[in-house]
């Protein structure tokens, strides 16, 4: 299958620094990518949907100012948590695709801890 | 309102035996059904896909199948390992929902020595 990159796979920081994670599809053009959110033991949460070259399309409750979203080529899609708090901790997923009806493939996640 | 419930939530079960997790699905109008084993740590990896005609598609010792009339899947691990210990979720798509997903809460599969 095609594989999809995150970087980094863990980061620490302090709180009210904000952190930038990065999703790449090495193998393939996505069109759209997708972010997640998993706390321990839950399943994934889909956060935001991006489409490279506009807006992302953020789902309710989760705060578009606060988790900024780009897609800026069709091979890189960037999540950055602002002002991370320790709630903000987490494992934070993202997936891409190339076309509507072609399969989602996963990246290998990242660890987020805010102290 | 789409919904994915598995069960069973977890499962502990001895190397060699075989187990097989439920999952059932409000999801409409339904467009494919995946099952994926999630890693501690790691992001899912895709196991099987099946459409509304597929009853049945084996990957080594997984095999799922699909009923679409009772909105039901399982998945069936055939002499378990110790690498099987992970999350399985269950994932379906919704035709109308941009092939976005509705995912499972997951079973987490403990196989001990």
């Amino acid at each position: 299958g095609a594989v999809v990159s995150q970087h980094p796979s863990w980061v620490i920081c302090k709180s009210g620094t904000s952190v930038k994670i990065e999703c790449r599809s090495l193998d393939f053009q996505a069109t759209t990518m997708f972010w997640y959110r998993q706390f321990p033991k839950q399943s994934l949460m889909l956060m935001a949907t991006s489409n490279e070259g506009s807006k992302a399309t953020y789902e309710q409750g989760v705060e578009k100012d606060k988790f900024l979203i780009n897609h800026a080529s069709l091979t890189l899609s960037t999540l950055t948590v602002t002002s991370a708090h320790p709630e903000d901790s987490s494992f934070y997923i993202c997936s891409a695709r190339d076309s509507p009806f072609n399969e989602q493939f996963f990246g290998p996640g990242t660890r987020l801890t805010v102290l | 309102k789409n919904q994915v419930e598995q069960s069973p939530q977890s499962l502990i079960i001895l190397e060699g035996k075989n187990c097989t997790l439920q999952c059932n699905y409000t999801v409409s109008p339904f467009s494919n059904l995946r099952w994926y084993k999630q890693d501690t740590g790691r992001g899912p990896v895709s196991l099987t896909i099946m459409t509304f005609s597929e009853n049945t598609k084996s990957n080594g010792r997984y095999t799922a199948t699909l009923d679409a009339d009772t909105k039901q899947s399982s998945l069936h691990i055939t002499a378990s390992q110790l690498s099987d210990s992970a999350s399985y979720i269950c994932v379906v798509s919704a035709e109308n929902y941009g092939q976005n997903f509705v995912f499972g809460p997951g079973t987490r599969l403990s196989v001990l020595p």
